[in-house]
């Protein structure tokens, strides 16, 4: 069946240090893919996204990186702040549909 | 910068009582949808809508819901009778375009009693 995981619950780094976040995906029609980052009593935040027909896409400070061979996304933050603590979600769509499907989510805590 | 609103920021119900939520999607949006985030859970999908028709829903949006686009600004979700499950942060979100991403309201809490 359709799912997007992530593997880690929470993510502690070092202020200016650089935050990977994995997802796992394993509907191989996915074909779009979307980064979201949620503080706490607001609503998802689009970060950045990648579609399929490309392997990585920077914006600013992040990065995403996919790996459709292994179902595998990622999402790269530099030089973490604590404006970036905040759980973070990946979220997959095939192109003709308009349906997220959401992963479990990863907090990221941001140490000073 | 635009934004998707919602309202009311939280809502308390009894359990049996209808609730409708409401949400103004960002104007030049085309497509609508509800998602629903149980506490400490993955946000989930509910429906999108699209040129005043339902598009695709999951299980969970059953009988019980519904949504409407009653003019040109306000799409809504209504519960008709609410069970004390149906508690979680509501989200409304907009795009544009077919697969492009969504963007989010801030969500309403309903709280079923």
């Amino acid at each position: 069946g359709e799912s997007v995981g992530l593997h880690l619950p929470t993510l502690s780094v070092q202020e200016g240090d650089n935050s990977i976040i994995n997802c796992a995906y394993s509907n191989s029609a996915s074909d779009y893919f979307i980064w979201y980052k949620q503080e706490s009593g607001k609503g998802p935040q689009f970060i950045i996204d990648i579609r399929s027909n490309m392997d990585k896409r920077q914006g600013q400070r992040v990065t995403v990186l996919l790996n459709k061979t292994v179902k595998h996304l990622s999402l790269q933050i530099a030089a973490t702040q604590p404006g970036d603590s905040a759980v973070y979600f990946c979220a997959e769509n095939k192109a003709a549909g308009n349906k997220l499907t959401f992963g479990g989510g990863t907090r990221v805590l941001v140490k000073p | 910068e635009p934004e998707v609103t919602q309202t009311p920021s939280h809502q308390v119900t009894q359990m049996g009582q209808e609730v409708i939520l409401r949400c103004v999607p960002i104007s030049n949006h085309l497509y609508f949808y509800w998602y629903r985030q149980i506490l400490g859970q993955k946000v989930e999908f509910l429906v999108s809508f699209y040129n005043n028709e339902i598009s695709e829903k999951s299980e969970i949006f059953d009988d019980q819901f519904s949504v409407e686009r009653p003019d040109g600004s306000n799409f809504t979700l209504k519960i008709r009778s609410t069970k004390l499950e149906d508690s979680a942060m509501y989200f409304c979100a907009s795009s544009p375009r077919e697969g492009t991403e969504a963007f989010f309201g801030q969500g309403t809490r309903l709280t079923v009693v």
